[in-house]
């Protein structure tokens, strides 16, 4: 059975940073592109980035073009998301998601002074 | 970017009856591979979303035949034939054809009458 269960969420300040981690189990991780997707509060979802199954490579939505860093370690079965610069639209539940298919409970994150 | 319409955005239903939901997209979903990456999520409420459908009318496994997905190309619909209450929630089309950005459309909220 596939679980997926993110960590890091918290209250930052805009202009700070934070970390968030998925670690997956019962799949072979190595072998699944992976996704960061948002949902604001009471709003709709909202595509993050994604990396390739082996890491080499990253895509990411323009607003956090820059800002946002998508990676894995294939041999933890971890997924990270490094946010940098957070700004108060950042505010959302964050999920990590399986090639698509598959989804985290999430992890809350909320920029605000 | 692809840009995805779902219409209605609030879809009030009686037990028992059909439902139908549909997503309109901006540019041709079918990829040089010949298939249409149009997924179909439900997000209940409180719950991260789950995949019902996937390249446009393959259901997920444990997924009801009540539900069913259609369409081609820029048009597409999904159908529940007998609503129940357990599908209250908000459903979402997402297209993994023009990426990226993968794009989601508003999200329709289906409830009871």
């Amino acid at each position: 059975q596939v679980h997926l269960g993110e960590s890091g969420g918290g209250v930052v300040q805009p202009g700070t940073s934070r970390g968030l981690s998925c670690t997956g189990s019962g799949f072979t991780f190595s072998n699944y592109p992976m996704h960061w997707v948002r949902q604001a509060p009471g709003k709709g979802l909202e595509w993050v980035a994604l990396i390739s199954y082996d890491g080499t490579t990253q895509y990411y939505t323009d607003s956090v073009k820059g800002r946002f860093t998508i990676s894995r370690d294939n041999s933890k079965n971890t997924l990270y998301l490094q946010m940098n610069s957070l700004r108060a639209e950042d505010t959302a539940v964050y999920y990590c998601v399986r090639d698509m298919s598959d989804w985290g409970p999430g992890t809350l994150v909320t920029v605000s002074s | 970017d692809v840009v995805l319409t779902q219409s209605p955005l609030s879809l009030p239903v009686t037990l028992g009856q059909p439902a139908s939901i549909s997503c309109r997209s901006s540019q041709s979903l079918l990829f040089s591979d010949g298939n249409t990456y149009l997924i179909w999520f439900q997000q209940r409420p409180g719950q991260s979303p789950r995949r019902l459908i996937y390249q446009v009318s393959k259901r997920d496994s444990g997924v009801p035949d009540r539900f069913s997905g259609s369409g081609s190309g820029t048009d597409f619909t999904l159908k529940i034939s007998r609503v129940e209450a357990e599908d209250v929630g908000v459903y979402y089309c997402m297209q993994g054809t023009h990426w990226p950005p993968h794009t989601f459309g508003q999200g329709t909220k289906l409830e009871m009458k």
